[in-house]
């Protein structure tokens, strides 16, 4: 079983600090996402990344894939309240599997 | 485009009965993927359904199952209820990205067994 650990489980901070969140495994993935999710509503979809090394950005928030496919971190930088949410990756095992397995989670709360 | 729809949003049941939860997914996709969400345990993979046929099944027992429609409509029952099996549901409608699969989820059925 590929199993994708999320650090830290809870972080609370002011508005305007930045931030990482962490999402590793030991097991290999062809690609990784990253979703948000509010409270009482579904996970949303913030991005993919597919390719080792891969960094996207989405205004305030980068995404970076490892270089040997099996981690990976979201910053946010200058955070906001809207910011505040349940933050999950998920990542398929291998090519050509659509399962997706997803981490523990991370819960963000940023202060105003 | 409307999105993945599920209904109910809120459901209460008894221990012992059993529930019939439905997910429309976004026209067009034919993948449709059940998830149980729970605070202790996250989200955990309950089936896939793609063109009517279970392609994929996560660890779960017996007493959850789903099925697909020729529409790609999808339901998920489970039976005998347990108070354990009170979660949010989530089914998600999944589309290829590149080398990706990516899942869009509906809004979810909270189930409560009391």
């Amino acid at each position: 079983t590929q199993l994708l650990e999320q650090s830290p489980q809870f972080l609370s901070i002011q508005e305007g600090e930045n931030l990482t969140v962490y999402c590793n495994s030991s097991s290999v993935f062809s690609s990784l996402q990253w979703y948000r999710q509010e409270p009482g509503e579904g996970p949303v979809l913030l991005v993919t990344v597919v390719t080792g090394g891969e960094v996207k950005k989405l205004k305030r928030l980068t995404f970076q894939f490892g270089d040997a496919r099996k981690d990976s971190s979201l910053h946010i930088t200058a955070a906001q309240p809207g910011d505040t949410g349940l933050y999950l990756c998920a990542g398929s095992p291998n090519f050509g599997n659509e399962k997706l397995t997803f981490g523990t989670g991370t819960r963000l709360t940023i202060i105003p | 485009k409307a999105g993945v729809t599920q209904t109910p949003r809120y459901l209460i049941k008894t221990r012992g009965q059993q529930v019939t939860l439905s997910c429309s997914p976004i026209s067009g996709h034919r993948s449709v993927s059940w998830y149980q969400q729970t605070p202790g345990q996250g989200l955990q993979f309950l089936f896939e359904y793609f063109s009517e046929t279970q392609r994929n099944k996560g660890n779960f027992p017996g007493r959850f199952s789903g099925r697909q429609f020729s529409n790609s409509r999808s339901e998920m029952n489970v039976s005998t209820l347990e108070l354990g099996d009170s979660a949010l549901y989530l089914c998600a409608s999944k589309l290829k990205y590149r080398s990706a699969t990516e899942a869009f989820f509906g809004q979810g059925t909270r189930l409560t067994v009391v």
